[in-house]
């Protein structure tokens, strides 16, 4: 079935590490956002890439980067993870006619 | 821009009662209009999506909502729930056409008792 596929689903990683999440589809879809969902709370946009054209959300922090090397991946770099980054990290997809199709969420730990 | 309220953080409902989830949005353009539902560590899973056409839209697992451009509401309903749709409810929107991010409501915690 074509779907959105994120690895690893849990991810532990030492305050400070550098931390790679990735994303993939079959769907053949365009666009790729991730969103960060902490605790309790609604999904936030991160960035997302129409095609290779890359776009930051405005309070997205630097720490935060991405990298789409072709339609299929996409992975989430978080540079130098804190505790307050400790949070499901959601990809999704987008195509036209509004559908968008999430995969299962990247569940980090930061200790 | 766009913003969603739900109205209700929290719904308590017992098994087999029927539920309503609200939903109301604020926009300057046309939007479509979606509910997800998210279980404990899950992704988000699409219950319906609006996107033109009829105002009422039927959707995964019993859902059904109907749109109210003159409200600008979106409400979730079910007939008749099941202690399986305890979950979290997140209603979305994005403005229509194009490739547009979505715009979340802060979500609705939907729990059944039996």
């Amino acid at each position: 079935d074509a779907m959105v596929i994120q690895n690893p689903r849990y991810q532990v990683t030492q305050f400070g590490k550098p931390v790679t999440l990735s994303c993939s589809q079959t769907l053949n879809h365009n666009v790729m956002y991730w969103y960060q969902q902490k605790s309790s709370q609604a999904p936030k946009l991160l960035f997302h890439y129409y095609d290779k054209d890359f776009n930051n959300e405005a309070d997205t922090p630097d720490n935060f980067q991405s990298r789409r090397p072709n339609t299929s991946f996409c992975f989430l770099d978080i540079r130098s993870p804190g505790l307050g980054d400790a949070a499901m990290y959601l990809c999704a997809t987008s195509g036209t006619g509004g559908g968008y199709t999430f995969g299962s969420g990247t569940r980090l730990t930061v200790v | 821009a766009q913003s969603v309220t739900q109205l209700d953080s929290q719904v308590p409902v017992f098994e087999e009662a029927p539920v309503e989830l609200r939903c109301n949005y604020s926009s300057s353009v046309s939007v479509y209009l979606f509910w997800y539902v998210q279980y404990p560590n899950q992704g988000l899973q699409l219950l319906l999506k609006y996107l033109s056409g009829s105002t009422l839209v039927k959707g995964i697992n019993g859902f059904e909502a109907e749109f109210n451009k003159s409200q600008t509401s979106f409400h979730l309903r079910k007939p008749s729930v099941h202690i399986s749709d305890t979950a979290e409810y997140f209603c979305a929107v994005s403005p229509s056409g194009g490739y547009n991010k979505l715009i979340f409501g802060a979500g609705t915690r939907l729990a059944v008792h039996p």
